[in-house]
């Protein structure tokens, strides 16, 4: 069974600081990996999607990158803002259509 | 596009009561998922359907659990009779193909009491 885990539960730092999100997996024969956002009371928000033949992928100022030998994947987030506080999950697909999720990282940004 | 839809947004019932949700998936999306969401176990699959068809339910809790796709644009999960233990968010979410990145409905916040 596929086993995800998100270290540490949850962060704060100040506006302007780079964030550094750690999803690790026990199974490294994945489809692709996936990134959300969760916001409080609300759905989640697909942020990137990494194939598993892929090293990273970007989006403005988010870069995921993918290590699949080691299990581990980091979503890096630059210049932080307020408005990038958020849950961060880190799902993984290990078969053509089940998502493992990690309990998430929860992020505070500053002002 | 108006992004997975799901109804209704908040539902309270009582124990016993008969709760059905509502799904309508992006336009073109050929999977489609349940999945339940509590602070304790956290994001569970309940069931997947492929093309209308249920692919795998091995998520669903019991018996009380059902659910159905009776068109590419629609699905239901109904739970009954209800019970508090079944208090969570329940999401829908849908992708262009099993394997392909999962976009996900708002959430229905179902408190059963």
């Amino acid at each position: 069974k596929q086993e995800v885990t998100q270290i540490p539960a949850a962060l704060s730092v100040p506006e302007g600081e780079n964030l550094v999100l750690n999803c690790s997996f026990t199974d490294s024969a994945i489809y692709n990996l996936q990134w959300f956002r969760q916001d409080p009371g609300k759905g989640l928000t697909s942020l990137l999607l990494i194939q598993s033949s892929q090293r990273e992928q970007t989006s403005g100022r988010l870069n995921a990158s993918l290590d699949k030998s080691s299990g581990r994947s980091t979503l890096y987030i630059a210049a932080s803002q307020p408005g990038d506080s958020a849950t961060y999950l880190c799902a993984v697909k290990a078969n053509d259509y089940k998502l493992s999720f990690g309990a998430g990282t929860t992020v505070t940004v500053r002002a | 596009d108006a992004g997975v839809i799901q109804s209704p947004r908040h539902e309270v019932t009582e124990m016993g009561q008969e709760v059905t949700l509502r799904c309508k998936p992006i336009s073109g999306h050929n999977s489609l998922f349940w999945y339940r969401q509590t602070m304790m176990r956290g994001l569970e699959l309940l069931i997947y359907f492929n093309n209308n068809v249920p692919i795998d339910d091995s998520g669903m809790p019991e018996d009380r659990f059902s659910a159905k796709m009776p068109n590419a644009s629609f699905s239901t999960l109904k739970i009954q009779p209800s019970e508090p233990r079944d208090s969570a968010v329940y999401f829908c979410a849908s992708s262009g193909g099993p394997a392909g990145e999962q976009f996900f409905g708002p959430g229905t916040r179902l408190t059963v009491l």
